[in-house]
């Protein structure tokens, strides 16, 4: 079974500050990764992918996020927070079932970014 | 880019009716849809995966009959909360995944939510 752990349920940061969000899977075959954002009472919205291409993955508003096999982490990273950044994150893992990928999520960290 | 409609994005119910919710891919076709739900705090939970022309395939615990699934076209699928309780009360996701070659892994796209409150 695929699933992926995200550590820390709450992270606060300055703002201006790095963002450090983390996430390690287990995987019996390699991974498809992603990490999606969620504001409050909306939807999803993808930041980025990981589809076995570069380890180092750049998505969108400053977000990266880095494979590490060894590590078995995708952890998430920004160099400088900005107060539009506080929202919830989900660490993502996609696997084969039934004929069609299924998406299984973290449990969420949620990121408070402090003036 | 691709974009999903969910609707209504807020319903007040009472115990025991039912409640429609819709999720349309607006520029793209989607054979299979997905539907969660949220719990306050927590992660999405995949109940089912909606399938163009055939029946819903539930996870675990999900009651069908409870959540009745269709997914009529290329671009609709709705999910019915029949005879509502407060129990039910939850924020309920769609996401879709664009019908084209090479998106066997590609992102999901989702709706904007739902949230469903049963008095």
């Amino acid at each position: 079974a695929q699933s992926v752990t995200q550590l820390g349920s709450h992270v606060s940061v300055s703002e201006g500050a790095l963002v450090l969000l983390r996430c390690n899977y287990s995987s019996s075959v390699p991974p498809y990764l992603f990490w999606y954002v969620q504001y409050p009472n909306q939807g999803l919205q993808l930041l980025l992918k990981y589809t076995s291409a570069a380890t180092l993955v750049k998505g969108i508003n400053g977000f990266e996020a880095e494979f590490k096999k060894s590590e078995t982490s995708f952890h998430l990273t920004k160099p400088s927070a900005h107060m539009s950044d506080a929202a919830e994150y989900f660490c993502a893992v996609s696997r084969p079932s039934g004929g069609y990928q299924k998406v299984t999520f973290g449990t969420g960290t949620k990121l408070q970014v402090i003036p | 880019g691709a974009v999903v409609s969910q609707h209504p994005s807020r319903v007040i119910c009472k115990s025991g009716t039912s409640v429609k919710i819709e999720c349309r891919s607006l520029d793209f076709q989607a054979t299979t849809m997905f539907w969660y739900r949220q719990f306050p705090k927590q992660s999405l939970m995949l109940m089912a995966t909606s399938n163009e022309g055939s029946k819903a395939t539930y996870e675990q615990g999900v009651e069908k009959d409870k959540f009745l699934i269709n997914h009529a076209s290329l671009t609709l699928s709705t999910l019915t909360v029949t005879s509502a309780h407060p129990e039910d009360s939850s924020f309920y996701i769609c996401s879709a995944r664009e019908d084209r070659v090479g998106s066997y892994n590609s992102p999901l796209h989702f709706g904007n939510g739902t949230r469903l409150t049963v008095t």
